[in-house]
Order: structure tokens, then C-alpha cells, then sequence
């Protein structure tokens, strides 16, 4: 079975700071993977998909992540951050064994960024 | 382009008072459709999804209730709502495995 896990539910970075949020992933078979953000009392907007192409994956807002087989992470990172980053980050991946392809989310993780 | 609504946007309902909660999707056909509720501290967590009309299947025991009586319409119900009900309930739609979110609904039981 599937399985994520994001370390921290708290991050804090200074404005113009890396960006660097954790996911590791438990998966059986090649996994498709996903980041999602939340920003307060909205839905869920995908940042970014893994889907067995390239391992460097772009996503939206300056984002990236990138896939470590042997490590089994897919770590999410942002070069220098804004502001506007200050959100609820979760990691997700494609339950495979179970129904439908549903998918399987990580806790999340808040991102702060101080000025 | 596909486009997923959900109302109300807020609610606040005493307990044992019932709830329905609409999500419709625009611009697709046949899609799956899921029902997730955040709680304090709890994550996202999978209650309900619907492989199409009259199709449910539960992730989660608890007094809640979805429908699905047409293609693009899912429907989240109680008879009788607890405290723990409270949160935020979020509706998504899928074609491939990739959800797109609706912009959710904070329900308040007091």
C-alpha cells in the first residue's frame, strides 16, 4: 500500500530564503506524486505532478521538487521565498491498491515566511 | 474548461440539526467525485467518493452521508450533526487520478 509522510507540520523561513519542504513516499509500484497548496479557507491547487517523466519537476509559483528513487523522497523547494508562499503545503500520492486510484495525502505542512 | 462549486461557502448549524452539503462540477462528464473533510490537526481525510450516479463508497464510518443523484452533482448529508463534524469540507473531481479541489465549505456545529 501506499503511504506519504511529511516531516514538520511547521516550517519558518525568512523572505528571500530556501524554501525546502519534506515528503517522503511509500509505494510498492512506480508512484505518480503530487504537491498541493492551500492558502486560508481556499481548496487545494495543485503545484505540481510526478508521473515517470523527468525527475526535476517545475510547478507553478517558482516551485519544483524532484524525485530520489533510492531515497524515496520527493521534496519540495522554492529558491528564494515571498510572502505570498505562506501557506499549508501537502504531499499526495496515487493509491494504486486501493480505490480507484484515489489519492493519498501527507499530514501538510505549514509554511510561515517572515519578513 | 471545468470549473467545481461548492456552497454554502460558510455554515454554522447546532447539534442534531441535519446537513447537506452541494458540490457540482461544470465543463466534464463521468468524473470521479470526492468528499474530504479537514479537522484541526487532522490532515486531509478521505470521506466519500463516487465513481458515478447512485456509486458511493465510504472511507470513513461515522454519521455522515453522500449521494450522488446526478452525473456531476454530489451531495455530502447528515440527519443529526455532532460536534466533531465540524471542519472544513472540501469537494474534488478526477478524470486521470489527478483531483481538482472546489473552494470548500466551513461548517461550525455549536
Amino acid at each position: 500500500a501506499q503511504s506519504v509522510t511529511q516531516l514538520g507540520s511547521h516550517v519558518s523561513v525568512s523572505e528571500g530564503a530556501l524554501v525546502l519542504l519534506r515528503c517522503n513516499y511509500s509505494s510498492s509500484v512506480p508512484p505518480y506524486l503530487f504537491w498541493y497548496v492551500q492558502y486560508p479557507n481556499q481548496g487545494l491547487q495543485l503545484l505540481l505532478k510526478y508521473t515517470s517523466a523527468a525527475t526535476l519537476v517545475k510547478g507553478i509559483n517558482g516551485f519544483e521538487a524532484e524525485f530520489k528513487k533510492s531515497e524515496t523522497s520527493f521534496h519540495l523547494t522554492k529558491p528564494s521565498a515571498h510572502m505570498s508562499d505562506a501557506a499549508e503545503y501537502f504531499c499526495a500520492v496515487m493509491d494504486y491498491g486501493g480505490s480507484q486510484g484515489n489519492l493519498i495525502f501527507g499530514k501538510g505542512t505549514k509554511l510561515s515566511v517572515k519578513p | 474548461s471545468q470549473t467545481i462549486h461548492q456552497w454554502p461557502a460558510t455554515l454554522v448549524q447546532p447539534v442534531g440539526s441535519p446537513l447537506s452539503l452541494e458540490c457540482t462540477v461544470e465543463g466534464t462528464s463521468n468524473p470521479n467525485l470526492y468528499w474530504y473533510r479537514q479537522a484541526a490537526g487532522r490532515g486531509l481525510q478521505l470521506l466519500f467518493y463516487s465513481v458515478g450516479i447512485g456509486q458511493i463508497s465510504s472511507e470513513v464510518p461515522q454519521n455522515l452521508s453522500a449521494s450522488r443523484p446526478q452525473d456531476r452533482q454530489f451531495i455530502l448529508s447528515s440527519k443529526k450533526l455532532l460536534l466533531s463534524d465540524s471542519g472544513f469540507y472540501l469537494c474534488a473531481w478526477s478524470l486521470t487520478g489527478l483531483q481538482y479541489f472546489g473552494p470548500g465549505t466551513r461548517l461550525t456545529v455549536t
